[in-house]
């Protein structure tokens, strides 16, 4: 399973309120990645990390923030949670070893916006 | 905007038989392409990854590659009603990330 773990796996919130996903590997991989997945349009980006404190906005970013201060998490922040955002959320890292690229994902976690 | 297109389905083929999952995709500059299968309410897991013109094998799948038509598909021989699930295919965006298709559900019947 790569070694990640994301948490909550489930979360209900209310319109407007602060949400911050966390995922969290265990085996130093330096890039790791935020999508979303919702019924009709398959995984999108939203925000990708290339190391401490580096990150970059996929196709989706708008309304979300991320951070990455430490290696092995990293975070994604919806600061005012709206109703759009409800969705499955997945964290997923790059196994840059193996020099192809491949990702490997975390469970999710499905967050419902009230 | 950087498309990777699959039929949504749903596939559906006799147990045993061989599943053709295909996948288009619009930027010439991708080089890696990967299958992905995703069973309800799970991640996804990858299959295989495919980067060379032509055939790919591993065990019953294989992956076949066609620069020229821009054109990616998956094979699953002897299919099995385990293999029921959507597969989504990724195309590398040349930032060490992936563009998705929506995914192709595929239904084998016993």
């Amino acid at each position: 399973d790569a070694g990640i773990t994301q948490s909550p796996r489930h979360k209900v919130t209310e319109t407007g309120t602060p949400v911050t996903l966390r995922c969290h590997q265990t085996e130093n991989h330096r890039y790791m990645y935020w999508y979303r997945q919702d019924p009709g349009h398959g995984l999108r980006l939203i925000h990708y990390s290339y190391g401490v404190k580096d990150t970059d906005k996929g196709e989706v970013s708008d309304g979300y923030s991320v951070s990455r201060s430490k290696t092995e998490d990293f975070l994604l922040t919806l600061e005012s949670a709206t109703s759009s955002q409800t969705s499955v959320y997945f964290c997923a890292i790059t196994d840059e070893d193996r020099g192809i690229y491949e990702q490997y994902f975390g469970p999710g976690t499905r967050l419902t916006v009230t | 905007q950087k498309e990777v297109e699959q039929n949504s389905g749903p596939l559906s083929v006799p147990e045993g038989a061989i599943a053709s999952l295909n996948c288009t995709y619009s930027d010439r500059g991708s080089q890696s392409f990967f299958w992905y299968r995703q069973y309800s309410g799970k991640s996804p897991e990858l299959i295989m990854f495919i980067y060379s013109n032509g055939d790919k094998e591993d065990g019953r799948f294989t992956a076949q590659l066609n620069k020229a038509s821009q054109y990616v598909s998956l094979l699953i021989r002897d299919s099995q009603p385990s293999d029921s699930a959507t597969y989504l295919c990724a195309a590398d965006t040349g930032r060490r990330a992936l563009t998705f298709g929506s995914g192709t559900r595929l239904q084998v019947q016993p």
